[in-house]
Formats: C-alpha cells, sequence, structure tokens
C-alpha cells in the first residue's frame, strides 16, 4: 500500500490565522482526497484534490476557506484560512489507486483558540 | 447521495470470541467497500476491502461479505485480540477513485 506523509501532526492556532497542511504520497496516486474528523465522530469529504486544476468541494466547505493544490501526482496541500474554533478538528489527507486501495495519513490535530 | 449505515455503535466482545460489524448502503452504483481500524490518536488504518464482484474475502482473522442485492456488507474478526480494540468505519463507493461515504463507526472493545 501506499504511505501516506502527513505535517504537521497537530498544531494550535490562534483565531484568523491560516494554516497549511501538506501531504506526501510516496508513489504517484490517482486520487487525493481531504477529509475532517470531529472528535468522537466519523469522517467527512471536505474535498477531492485534481491534480493541475481547481479542487472539487463537497457542499458545505468552499475553496476561500479550504484553498486546495495538487501540483503533482504525490503532493497536496490543504489551508485551513481565517481559522476559528469551529476549525479545530483532525483532518485528513487521503489517496487512491487501483493497486492499493484507498489509504489515509496520520492527520493533523488542529486547535484554535 | 449515498448513505451508509453502521451497527452497532459499540461492541463489547470477550478474547477469543468473535465480533460481527454490519453495514447498509443505499445507492446501489456503489462498487467498493473497505473497512478502516482507527486507534486513538492516529489516521483510519485499511484492514480489508471488497469489490461488488466478489461475495466474500478473508485475510487471517478477518473477513468481509458483501450481499449486493440487499445492499449489505460484514466485518467479521474471529479470535479477538485486545490489540483489536480500536474503532472501526465501514465506507462505500462507485470505485476505488471515488470518494468515500462513512459510515458512523463502531467502537470495538475486546476484554481480556
Amino acid at each position: 500500500s501506499a504511505v501516506i506523509s502527513q505535517k504537521p501532526s497537530r498544531d494550535i492556532c490562534q483565531r484568523g490565522t491560516s494554516l497549511t497542511i501538506q501531504c506526501q504520497v510516496d508513489s504517484q496516486v490517482t486520487m487525493m482526497f481531504w477529509y475532517r474528523q470531529q472528535p468522537g465522530q466519523s469522517l467527512t469529504l471536505i474535498a477531492t484534490a485534481n491534480q493541475g486544476s481547481e479542487a472539487t468541494y463537497e457542499s458545505g466547505f468552499v475553496i476561500d476557506k479550504f484553498p486546495i493544490s495538487r501540483p503533482n501526482l504525490t503532493f497536496s496541500t490543504l489551508t485551513v484560512s481565517n481559522m476559528s474554533p469551529e476549525d479545530s478538528s483532525i483532518y485528513l489527507c487521503s489517496a487512491s489507486d487501483d493497486r492499493f486501495g484507498y489509504t489515509f495519513g496520520s492527520g493533523t490535530r488542529l486547535t484554535v483558540v | 447521495g449515498e448513505n451508509v449505515e453502521q451497527h452497532p455503535s459499540t461492541l463489547s466482545v470477550q478474547e477469543g470470541d468473535s465480533a460481527v460489524i454490519k453495514c447498509t448502503y443505499s445507492d446501489s452504483a456503489s462498487n467498493y467497500f473497505p473497512w478502516y481500524k482507527q486507534e486513538l490518536g492516529k489516521g483510519p488504518q485499511l484492514i480489508i476491502d471488497i469489490r461488488s464482484n466478489v461475495g466474500e474475502k478473508k485475510d487471517q482473522r478477518i473477513a468481509v461479505t458483501l450481499n449486493k442485492t440487499a445492499k449489505h456488507f460484514s466485518l467479521h474478526i474471529t479470535e479477538t485480540q485486545p490489540e483489536d480494540s480500536a474503532v472501526y468505519f465501514c465506507a462505500a463507493s462507485p470505485s476505488s477513485a471515488r470518494q468515500l461515504t462513512f459510515g458512523s463507526g463502531t467502537q470495538l472493545t475486546v476484554l481480556p
């Protein structure tokens, strides 16, 4: 299976600031996604990171708040902009490919104070 | 869109017993059904997956069964061990290249 490195693993941020989360996959993958997981809850898809084009966002998530980049087939970033305490959550990068299925990074635990 | 329901929300078993977690899905176009184990403070770990052209798949103590007609699939863990204690999530998707819809999760506790 692919190995996904995600950083930072955790951060405490001031409200009104932005944080960029990086996701690196050890092999080229077809698809990359970003999910959010509230404590004790299931995973919710934020967006599909499209290589070389704008990300595809799910209902309730917008580009101005969660800009995403995917410059190549192994790397993506998610920025959480103008943060508020409601953005405190775990953010997870995932990658999928027919060779190894659908795997996740270890997540970024974000606390906004 | 797809809706995945997962039961039970909590499950306690004695070490050595079997554990079964069940999921149902709504979208007949779903063809890919992975299961994840998530330990505290970690990301979900893919433990097994099944595609719609297969009715059952087994990997050592873990097996998954799929009934496409009834739109449900199940995770079976045999000879449970304390290290199996974690939250388990089922998911469904039209393919492994599309976004997943997750169930609500099952907290499995294996009592020594």
